[in-house]
């Protein structure tokens, strides 16, 4: 079992959609959790940046970490074109973070 | 403030030559990381250095793979005898002391012909 598991998809949306993005994990040492967004040919870009357990707002995106269940979770409200990208999760315990593959989202017009 | 930068951004080599990446963190970064992602897989650390200092290896290849942060300049991945696997793109972060929030540069594509 990967330590860090993430649907690869394609996740194919409408725009204006709510898309939820998901990754688990079994290791329970992670205690920062973090989402990355990348476009095609590009380098990751920070999004969200958690530490525990709870839900953390920015703008039109959520993050929310739930340990009891090695589950955490990115929602994008109002999903917009220029969101598809590739979005991978990230957790780390010390200070090497682990990655998920990334999963392809793609808000068609 | 500039992003993390790399360079250069495409390097083609012949099985066998040098290949030499380069990676300038952000300004007030001392921390760097390197990352190796190939296509259809995720990002694998490959070595987290501060200046002057390797600090964890332990993603890195034993042989032909070397990384360094010299007191002055970039840090500069190095790979000697590329092999065709090692074809990649190989990514820098940077992270602040103590929050260990990495910032990604663009790049580097290597293609080994």
């Amino acid at each position: 079992q990967k330590e860090v598991e993430q649907d690869p998809g394609p996740l194919s949306v409408p725009e204006g959609a709510i898309v939820s993005l998901n990754c688990t994990y079994s290791n329970s040492a992670f205690q920062y959790f973090m989402w990355y967004r990348q476009y095609s040919r590009k380098g990751p870009e920070l999004l969200m940046y958690t530490y525990s357990s709870g839900n953390k707002e920015d703008g039109r995106f959520t993050a929310q970490v739930d340990k009891s269940s090695k589950y955490i979770s990115l929602f994008i409200r109002d999903s917009q074109p220029s969101d598809s990208a590739t979005y991978l999760c990230a957790m780390r315990g010390s200070y090497i973070p682990t990655f998920g593959r990334g999963t392809s989202l793609i808000v068609h017009p | 403030n500039a992003g993390v930068m790399q360079n250069p951004r495409h390097l083609v080599r012949r099985r066998g030559q040098e290949a030499r990446l380069r990676c300038s963190p952000m300004k007030g970064h001392s921390h760097v990381y390197w990352y190796r992602q190939l296509p259809e897989e995720g990002l694998k650390f490959m070595v987290y250095l501060q200046k002057e200092n390797i600090i964890d290896e332990s993603g890195m290849p034993k042989e032909r793979f070397s990384a360094e942060f010299p007191k002055e300049g970039p840090s500069i991945l190095r790979i000697q005898q590329v092999v065709r696997g090692d074809s990649a793109a190989y990514f820098c972060a940077s992270s602040p002391p103590l929050t260990y929030e990495q910032y990604f540069g663009p790049g580097t594509r290597l293609t080994v012909t």
